[in-house]
């Protein structure tokens, strides 16, 4: 099953404007990180947000985190034709020797020009 | 290119087949993660090796099997296929802990006619 949900499925916008992406997860996490997916690509790192920070910034690109409502954002701002992707949201787990990472579904994000 | 390679790009076959996917890791990366991808089911963690041994079992079927070598390449052997085994198949590395990121590969893309 998913631990993360990221919402909305799909947003459309206009070149310029800012987009923001939610993720929600159930369980205590070590870390949850950003991806992005060109359209049939590999998931590519955008940004990692430890348990014990808030906010994080790279570049055009804003995350939060707030553990006492297991949810997190993604705020790109300025977006670009080349920010259409797929953004998925990914919490690591670690336990019994095992550490990976549980991804949602995505939100697939449509930029207009 | 991400560092991580995986072969070959794409794949068809015929139900009933057996195949195998290659993964070599991005230099210095110990760990190995698959997971699968449908339109349905989004990202599927299938299984996770580090150093040569298995670590963790996501939702693989016991018609699957993989394995890490002793130059840490990694393939995922598919049986019996079925046509819902259609997916992209993603390989996945990271150091010593998935806490600092995973590396995508660019995939697989298996149908299965």
């Amino acid at each position: 099953s998913q631990q993360g949900e990221e919402d909305p499925q799909a947003l459309s916008i206009q070149e310029g404007e800012n987009a923001t992406m939610n993720c929600s997860y159930k369980t205590s996490i070590n870390n949850l990180q950003w991806y992005r997916q060109n359209s049939g690509r590999g998931l590519v790192h955008l940004i990692l947000i430890r348990s014990n920070e808030r906010e994080k910034h790279s570049g055009r690109l804003r995350v939060t985190l707030d553990t006492s409502k297991k949810s997190s954002s993604l705020l790109i701002t300025a977006s670009r034709a080349a920010d259409t992707a797929s953004y998925f949201c990914a919490t690591g787990y670690s336990g019994g020797g095992a550490d990976g990472l549980t991804f949602g579904k995505g939100t697939h994000l449509i930029i207009q020009p | 290119d991400s560092g991580v390679t995986q072969t070959p790009k794409h794949l068809i076959t015929a139900t009933g087949q057996r195949v195998t996917l290659r993964c070599s890791p991005r230099s210095g990366d110990l760990s190995v993660y698959w997971y699968q991808q449908s339109l349905d089911q989004g990202l599927q963690f299938l299984i996770q090796y580090y150093n040569g041994e298995e670590r963790a079992k996501g939702n693989i079927l016991e018609r699957f099997s993989a394995q890490q070598f002793p130059d840490l390449h990694s393939e995922l052997n598919l049986s019996s296929l079925e046509l819902g085994d259609s997916a992209l198949y993603f390989c996945a590395s990271s150091g010593q802990t998935s806490a600092y990121g995973y590396t995508f590969g660019s995939g697989t893309r298996l149908t299965v006619v």
